[in-house]
């Protein structure tokens, strides 16, 4: 069975503060992909990152960096120097690979970010 | 141009209607999805159309009817419309294992 968790229901920080939003997957498969995704106050949902199982290389965009582990099933994010516009709800994402369409989403986790 | 977008973005209706919600994407994308945001904000699939034929049903009541006349569109009809359909409902598509592009999603009350 495929699963994601999201333990931290929500994160308050203070601006300027780093902050590690955790995602742990469950899955059988040897080929899968991973995601972020960000959904700000407005509501719509922004793609923020793909990963596949094969390349366990950790990304950096800006303040935004991914840590892919398969060794502990985990696709953390972090946001170094946090800023208010940061606050959303993060969901992590996990696809099968042969073909599957079906995105299996988190529960999400809400960051808060305060001046 | 918006990628994804879904139309209407908000609807409030009495119990028991009907009502559909459309979409389209013209990024050339081969598969078309429903999801549904709950008020807890989980995202749980619906329905997935691979070139306009349906290829995930998740457990779904079947007073919800997807349908798809081309591959750049998908819409879903609602029959009967029950309190607990209140949600906010996501198209998106996607090319093959690729990201899904989300429109902006259909706010729904049924009052």
């Amino acid at each position: 069975a495929q699963k994601v968790t999201q333990a931290q229901t929500e994160i308050s920080v203070v601006e300027k503060e780093d902050v590690t939003l955790d995602c742990v997957y469950e899955t059988r498969d040897t080929t899968y992909y991973l995601f972020w995704y960000k959904q700000p106050p407005s509501g719509e949902l922004v793609f923020l990152i793909r990963r596949n199982s094969f390349d366990e290389q950790n990304e950096i965009s800006g303040r935004y960096s991914w840590n892919f582990q398969k060794s502990t099933s985990s696709f953390n994010f972090t946001i170094t120097a946090s800023q208010v516009v940061d606050s959303a709800v993060y969901f992590c994402a996990l696809r099968r690979g042969g073909g599957y369409n079906k995105l299996i989403f988190g529960a999400g986790t809400r960051l808060a970010v305060h001046p | 141009d918006t990628a994804v977008s879904q139309t209407p973005k908000y609807l409030v209706t009495q119990m028991g209607n009907d009502k559909s919600i459309k979409c389209e994407q013209n990024l050339g994308h081969d598969t078309m999805y429903w999801y549904k945001q709950d008020s807890k904000k989980f995202l749980k699939i619906m329905f997935s159309y691979n070139n306009k034929e349906l290829i995930i049903n998740e457990t779904v009541p079947n007073r919800f009817s997807p349908k798809s006349p081309d591959k750049a569109h998908l819409n879903l009809h609602i029959n009967s419309l029950e309190l607990g359909d209140s949600a906010v409902y996501f198209c998106a598509s996607s090319q093959s294992t690729g990201e899904l592009f989300f429109g902006e999603g259909s706010r729904l009350t049924v009052l």
